[in-house]
């Protein structure tokens, strides 16, 4: 299981940090990822990070802005995100990034509920 | 970036049609595709990965097919419960780009 928190409304140019806590599973064994969507549009992927926070990846409309990170000894990974634009707006959702055997295939399941961020003057 | 073209953008059907649904990717992804449905107010949920393998606990009514540049979605006989808006993603490399989803209504 998989919730997000921290969402809600900022100013542009402002801070937020949004948290995804696990339970159920065995949460340092894995991979994290944080997608998004604006209202009423598409899916983006925003961000990854490996199971032992060593190696992160960021989308290029939000790398230098936002920051990935996690705790594995509280189940909880994180979003600190800088400098927020008008087109941030949108629901966050977290993830698990599984792989198969050889590493060849990924995939992204189960989501959360998804958190809304509102960057509005 | 590898984009991801979707279509149709919608889909009009009833209950019991057999329905595919398209997904062109602007390079070879080599059968790096994941199909997921996402219901109103609700996360995506994963349906099928792997271009064709499908989640544990999805109805066989759904499967995937494809290769390189080409893959679909199909569901054999619409249920109720399938009225909602699918998004196909390549997973080859990132950025793990959408397509621009599918709205079956």
């Amino acid at each position: 299981n998989l919730l997000e928190s921290g969402g809600g409304l900022v100013q542009p140019g402002g801070s937020l940090r949004l948290t995804c806590t696990g339970s159920g599973f065995l949460f340092s064994g894995y991979d994290m990822t944080w997608f998004r969507q604006a209202p009423g549009r598409g899916l983006e992927w925003v961000s990854t990070i490996s199971n032992r926070g060593s190696d992160t990846d960021y989308a290029d409309s939000v790398r230098g802005r936002f920051t990935i990170s996690r705790d594995n000894s509280k189940n909880t990974l994180s979003l600190q995100m800088d400098s927020l634009r008008a087109e941030d707006t949108a629901i966050y959702y977290c993830a698990i990034r599984h792989r198969g055997s050889d590493r060849t295939f990924q995939w992204f399941d189960p989501w959360g509920q998804g958190t809304l961020v509102t960057v509005s003057s | 970036d590898i984009q991801m073209t979707q279509s149709p953008s919608s889909l009009s059907a009833s209950v019991g049609d057999r329905v595919t649904i398209s997904c062109r990717a602007s390079q070879n992804i080599g059968r790096s595709l994941n199909w997921y449905q996402q219901r109103p107010g609700k996360a995506p949920k994963l349906l099928i990965y792997a271009a064709a393998s499908l989640e544990r606990g999805v109805p066989l009514t759904f499967s995937g097919r494809g290769s390189e540049t080409n893959y679909t979605l199909t569901i054999s006989s619409l249920r109720p419960e399938d009225f909602a808006t699918y998004f196909c993603q390549q997973a080859y490399s990132a950025p793990y780009n959408f397509g621009q989803g599918t709205r079956l209504e």
